[in-house]
């Protein structure tokens, strides 16, 4: 059973960098698909943050795109999301998430999140 | 960007009713068109995609259809576990853009 799992630090301070990491269980990371991040502020909606492909293309959301990378490490089955710069705004669930293979830009398989607080 | 519109924003239904969520996009998207259910405190759990396609696992009760601009979510007859919030996303573009959520409530 694939499984995704989210970790890194709950609170960051104002102008710092936000970093997570996505561990996939069950499949190898090398697999055809896409992953991606998610954010969720609380109360709020579902905004898409960006996604790579395993031999390391990525897309980003232009709202974000000069504040954040996304990466793979092969060797740790994991990929990460880096967010520089956070202000209060940034605070939000965040979701690591596998593409479906049947149309690219949906998400089948998802971890269940994990909050991340930008607070001083 | 692809501006995702849901309509209602909320909606109070019954154990059994027929249900109806709508979402138009900005802009033709095809059948690019994907529906998530999320529950309180959990990921979004993708239900429809490609407008009309029920993901595997998701009950057969739910029901997708539209294209171009305008898409609907049916559910035939209400369950005590569908109550839920709903999106809408695009992917015939990027960024990928959601809905800004439907949320089901009980009566």
């Amino acid at each position: 059973q694939v499984q995704l799992q989210e970790s890194g630090p709950g609170q960051v301070k104002p102008s710092g960098t936000l970093s997570l990491t996505c561990t996939v269980s069950g499949d190898s990371i090398s697999s055809s698909y896409w992953w991606s991040w998610v954010r969720q502020p609380p109360g709020k909606g579902l905004e898409w943050i960006g996604e790579i492909y395993h031999i390391g293309t990525t897309n980003y959301n232009p709202s974000l795109q000069s504040r954040v990378t996304i990466s793979v490490d092969k060797s740790q089955n994991q990929f990460s999301l880096k967010l520089d710069s956070v202000t209060a705004a940034d605070t939000a669930v965040y979701f690591c998430a596998r593409g479906a293979q049947a149309i690219v830009g949906i998400s089948d398989l998802w971890g269940q999140g994990t909050l991340v607080t930008v607070s001083a | 960007d692809i501006h995702m519109t849901q309509s209602p924003s909320s909606l109070s239904a019954s154990v059994g009713d027929r249900v109806t969520i709508t979402c138009r996009a900005s802009q033709s998207i095809s059948t690019y068109l994907h529906w998530y259910q999320q529950k309180v405190g959990k990921a979004p759990k993708l239900l429809i995609f490609g407008s009309s396609t029920l993901q595997s696992g998701a009950p057969s009760r739910f029901s997708g259809s539209g294209s171009g601009t305008d898409f609907t979510l049916t559910i035939s007859s209400l369950q005590p576990e569908d109550f839920a919030t709903y999106y809408c996303q695009q992917s015939f573009s990027r960024p990928y853009t959601f809905g800004q959520g439907t949320r089901l409530e009980a009566k």
